[in-house]
């Protein structure tokens, strides 16, 4: 299996500019999370989806961050308008049926 | 809410030798996971090796054992004959057995000379 696979692998963009990550997880898999990682505030979890339904989105910052997954195969996690503060690793995980969360490569982000 | 606690932001070991990085949580549950992961300057996040809160008998992995301390609530990492390899951020991890988020400590930095 190719495991999670995660686009770009690295974003840069300036401040104001609508940004979309893109993640397919692992074939067969009916979790998948969106994390995020800072220094200041290390990795957390923005949001998941079960069967393709979000089942929590309270680790989302704010309203100019969203995420949709129209199928199994595919997710997206927007940032509209991205800001400076936004720059940080976003980690795309997946998982089936047992604790372990399988990572994706992430996607370093630079806001300018 | 969980929390997840590294002491350690930064550790250093020469190679071949054994080091042990730490690692607390606390909670109120009692059935639950923990893990530990390493996170090299690739940035791919690698799962080294996972334990089961009912399960007394603490996990090994090859050369990566773990010390789990249930009423102490603390979950140690013990890398022996460590190598140039081993060089990496490591995370300890914890989820409930209900739940589907993990959350991570800050991170312990390895440094490993030869």
């Amino acid at each position: 299996d190719a495991g999670v696979i995660q686009s770009p692998r690295h974003e840069v963009t300036e401040m104001g500019q609508e940004v979309t990550l893109r993640c397919k997880p692992i074939s067969g898999h009916d979790y998948l999370f969106w994390y995020r990682q800072t220094m200041m505030r290390g990795l957390e979890l923005l949001i998941y989806f079960n069967n393709n339904v979000p089942i929590d989105d309270s680790g989302m910052p704010e309203d100019r961050f969203s995420a949709k997954m129209p199928n199994a195969s595919f997710s997206t996690l927007k940032i509209q308008p991205s800001e400076p503060r936004d720059s940080a690793v976003y980690f795309c995980a997946s998982s089936f049926r047992g604790p372990r969360q399988f990572f994706g490569p992430g996607t370093r982000l630079t806001v300018l | 809410a969980q929390t997840v606690t590294q002491s350690q932001p930064e550790m250093s070991v020469q190679e071949a030798e054994t080091v042990t990085l730490s690692c607390t949580y606390d909670t109120s549950e009692s059935d639950y996971y923990l893990f530990w992961y390493k996170q090299p300057p690739s940035r791919q996040m690698i799962l080294v090796i996972r334990q089961e809160a009912y399960k007394q008998q603490n996990a090994t992995e090859n050369r990566f054992s773990v010390n789990f301390q249930k009423a102490a609530k603390s979950f140690s990492l013990k890398i022996s004959d460590s190598q140039l390899g081993d060089a990496a951020m490591y995370f300890c991890a914890y989820k409930g057995r209900g739940a589907q988020k993990l959350v991570f400590g800050q991170g312990t930095r390895l440094t490993i000379n030869p």
